[in-house]
Formats: structure tokens, sequence, C-alpha cells
């Protein structure tokens, strides 16, 4: 069974700090893997997809990068601001099954101070 | 483009009422999902719909019946409501012929009396 573990569960960095926030899965047979971004009270808004064929994806000051060999996808935040604030998700979607449903991670709370 | 829409935003039930969560999305996607997450327990497959006239359960179905009415919509339905089933529930869709990148509807937060 697909176990997604993402590491610091919270995390707090001044303004303008890079950051990376961390995602590890423990079958590697995955399809794709998504990075999302959940705000207090709201859905799930998705960041950034990762095909398994790739090795990262870029959006803004956002770039996630993954390891299929070694389980691991990071997500990295450059020039951090207070608006980032928020809690990352990361999930694996496998490589077979009708629907493919995604295994999440537990999240990392991150805090971005003025 | 409104995406994954969910009504109705907010609701409280006594134990044992019945309702129905609706779903809807525009994106013509193939397969449509329902989650619940709660505080510690993270967000957990309720049932999944993988095409339009299929269903399936996830990992935490009892108390729960879905409809896929239509490939638009996907209704949840609990029957008879529980303490245990207040939660935040939440759709999403994934087009499973191209990207299979999923996107979420903006919650329902259901409280049982």
């Amino acid at each position: 069974k697909q176990e997604v573990t993402q590491i610091p569960a919270a995390l707090s960095v001044p303004e303008g700090e890079n950051l990376v926030l961390n995602c590890s899965f423990t079958d590697s047979a995955i399809y794709n893997l998504q990075w999302f971004r959940q705000d207090p009270g709201k859905g799930l808004t998705s960041l950034l997809l990762i095909q398994s064929s790739q090795r990262e994806q870029t959006s803004g000051r956002l770039n996630a990068s993954l390891d299929k060999s070694s389980g691991r996808s990071t997500l990295y935040i450059a020039a951090s601001q207070p608006g980032d604030s928020a809690t990352y998700l990361c999930a694996v979607r496998p490589g077979w099954g009708s629907a493919r449903q995604l295994t999440f991670g537990s999240g990392t709370q991150l805090t971005v101070l003025p | 483009n409104a995406g994954v829409t969910q009504t109705p935003k907010f609701q409280v039930l006594k134990t044992g009422q019945s309702m129905t969560l609706q779903c809807a999305q525009d994106m013509n996607h193939n397969s449509m999902y329902w989650y619940r997450q709660d505080p510690g327990m993270g967000l957990r497959l309720i049932y999944y719909s993988a095409s339009e006239g299929t269903t399936d359960k996830g990992e935490v179905p009892n108390g729960y019946n879905v409809s896929r009415l239509n490939k638009r919509e996907f209704s949840l339905r609990l029957e008879s409501a529980a303490p245990s089933q207040t939660s935040v529930y939440f759709c999403a869709s994934t087009d499973s012929f191209s990207s299979y990148e999923q996107y979420f509807g903006p919650g329902t937060r259901l409280t049982v009396t």
C-alpha cells in the first residue's frame, strides 16, 4: 500500500527566504505526483503536476522536482511571501487502476512571517 | 470557467436525518471523487466514479451512497446522519484520458448534532 510522508509537519520562516518542502512515497510505480495548496477553510488548489517521466515542473516562484527511484519530491518556493502561508499537500497517483486514486500526504503547514 | 462546484457550503443536521451533497464539474472530466477531511486524519476517499455509469467504494464508504447522475454530476447521500460524519466534504474530478490532473471543489462543511 502506498504511503506518502511530508516532513516537516509545520514550518515557519521569515519573509524573503527560499524554502523546500519534502514529500516521500514508498511505491515508485506512480503515474504522476501533484502538489496542492490549501488555505484555511478552503478547498485544494493544484499548484504543480509532475508526470512520472518528468524530473521537474516550474510555475512562477514554485519549482517541483521528482526522483521516482528514491521515492522523493520537493517543492521549492523562492522568495517566500506572507501570502504563501497555507498548508501544502503532495499526492501521488498510481500507475494502475481504473480511476488511479490519489494517495495524499498529511501536509506541511507553512507560515511566512512579515 | 466554474471548475468544480459543490452545494451546499454549510449544513447542520440532526442525528438520523438524511441529505444529499451535490457536485458538478464543467471540465468534461471522466472521473469524479468524494473525499472527507478531518483534523489529524487527512483526506480520505469515500467513493469514486471512474467514468459515467460506474461507481466504486473508497477507503471509508460506510454510511454513504453515491450517484453519478451524468458525466457532469456526482452526488453523495447520507441516509441516516451520525455525529461521526461531521466533517468537511470535498468533491474532485480528473480527466483520466489526459494528464490526470485533479481539481477540487470548495467543500461542504457538515455538522451532525
